[in-house]
């Protein structure tokens, strides 16, 4: 199975701030790889597929790069409802397999 | 608008089955791959199962290979998960979610853009 690992596994922010969250594939997944926001008490929302495709309706502080083993996830300026948990997740091996997530609160 | 609403969890003892529902509506059913997805209380995401647009092919996760079997009924435009077998570790909040295809550059991946609300199965004696 392919493991996926994030980077922090938790970070504190302000509101404002610009925050970058890393996620590692054990092997290379080309860009099969998406980005999800769980907030407590709620389904996962998808923000990124593709490693850097914005999902429609997802505002355009979010952004995403990366391919092979290293992705990123940006929020160039937090907002209050931001705060929540960021998953990846690829989708270029059966079992797709989730990161652990990254935690983001507030400072 | 798209609603996926899942169904049939409860408490259930060690061994016991259980059969959940996801009742989709304003999407065309039948043309998607769809997803269960489960969350243990405070852990992460995890996927259990995956089916295909026409109910021919499956797949699972091997923690739950032989135990569960995924089905879906585009009629009724629901998708079932039969567990049965269940143990302490299958406790957790499940997810049934639609699967969108993108191309990639080695061929297509896909991606889950809905989700239901989850149903909560809980294995206790």
């Amino acid at each position: 199975d392919i493991q996926m690992t994030q980077s922090p596994s938790s970070l504190s922010a302000s509101v404002g701030d610009r925050v970058t969250i890393t996620c590692r594939a054990s092997q290379s997944i080309s860009n099969y790889l998406n980005w999800y926001q769980q907030k407590p008490g709620k389904a996962p929302k998808l923000l990124i597929y593709a490693a850097s495709s914005l999902q429609s309706g997802v505002p355009s502080r979010f952004s995403g790069s990366g391919s092979g083993t290293d992705f990123t996830l940006t929020i160039s300026s937090l907002q209050p409802e931001d705060f929540a948990t960021y998953y990846c997740q690829q989708s270029y091996r059966t079992p797709q397999t989730f990161g652990p997530g990254t935690k983001v609160d507030i400072k | 608008e798209v609603q996926l609403v899942e169904s049939g969890g409860g408490l259930v003892q060690p061994g016991g089955s259980l059969r959940l529902s996801c009742a989709a509506s304003g999407i065309t059913f039948s043309r998607y791959w769809m997803h269960w997805v489960r969350q243990a209380p405070g852990k992460g995401l995890v996927w259990v199962s995956h089916i295909n647009s026409d109910g021919s092919n499956s797949n699972y996760a091997d923690s739950v290979k032989g135990r569960f079997t995924i089905s879906r009924d585009n009629a009724k435009n629901t998708l079932y998960l039969q567990m049965n077998s269940l143990g302490a570790e299958d406790t957790a909040l499940y997810y049934c979610a639609r699967a969108r295809i993108f191309l990639a550059a080695a061929g297509t991946g896909y991606y889950f853009d809905y989700w239901g609300q989850g149903t909560l199965v809980t294995v206790s004696s």
